[in-house]
């Protein structure tokens, strides 16, 4: 069965700063990996995906992830933090190959971000 | 812009009380899912459309149904609201079904029951 961690409920850091949340994956085939970003009282906006090729995958606002096969990782970065990043994040998950022609998305329990002035 | 709407956005009901919940997007995506989010808590899917094919899953309870009368549009309904479907609402879509789709969300909407 697919699942996904995000073993840090919060991070704290620095405006101005680079930033890092982790994300670790488990999946039976091949991973398909997602970020997405919630402000309060707002629906989850996409960042980026990896679907396959270069490990670095950059997104939307600045933000990168780097997958890592071998240590099953997808850690959302950037490299210099705002103040306006402070978000809620979700790493998820699609597993392949396809189970009764759809595998669902699995989201992490989240990571606050907090970036203090 | 292309967009996924959700009405309203705030939403109060009563205990027992049946109450819609609708979503529009102008994607033209297959694909509309339903999920229920809870304090801050990832989301957790209801069900999803496949074009006019209803997915359920199996723990969702039997209290929320769906209806989708076009590709624009997906209603959800909550036939009678207890205290503990209070939570945010969200609806999504994408393309297709397939493993490397990205899901777009709306804004969502909040639900309290009183």
């Amino acid at each position: 069965a697919q699942s996904v961690a995000q073993p840090e409920d919060q991070v704290n850091v620095a405006e101005g700063n680079p930033l890092t949340v982790k994300c670790t994956y488990s999946v039976s085939g091949n991973p398909y990996l997602f970020w997405y970003v919630q402000y309060p009282n707002r629906g989850l906006q996409f960042l980026l995906k990896y679907i396959t090729g270069d490990n670095l995958v950059k997104g939307s606002y600045g933000f990168e992830a780097e997958f890592n096969k071998s240590q099953t990782s997808f850690h959302l970065k950037k490299p210099s933090a705002l103040v306006s990043d402070s978000a809620l994040y979700f790493c998820a998950v699609r597993d392949s190959p396809l189970i009764d022609g759809y595998n669902k998305l699995i989201f992490g329990a989240g990571t606050r971000l907090a970036v203090h002035p | 812009d292309a967009m996924v709407i959700q009405n309203p956005r705030y939403q109060v009901t009563q205990f027992g009380k049946p109450v819609t919940l609708s979503c529009s997007q102008t994607l033209n995506h297959n694909v509309m899912y339903w999920y229920q989010q809870k304090s801050s808590q990832a989301p957790k899917l209801l069900f999803h459309y496949y074009d006019k094919d209803f997915n359920n899953e199996a723990d969702t309870p039997d209290n929320f149904q769906s209806r989708r009368p076009n590709t624009s549009f997906c209603f959800l309904d909550i036939r009678s609201p207890g205290l503990g479907d209070a939570a945010m609402y969200l609806c999504a879509t994408s393309s297709l079904a397939g493993a490397t789709d990205t899901q777009y969300f709306g804004p969502g909407t909040r639900l309290t029951v009183l």
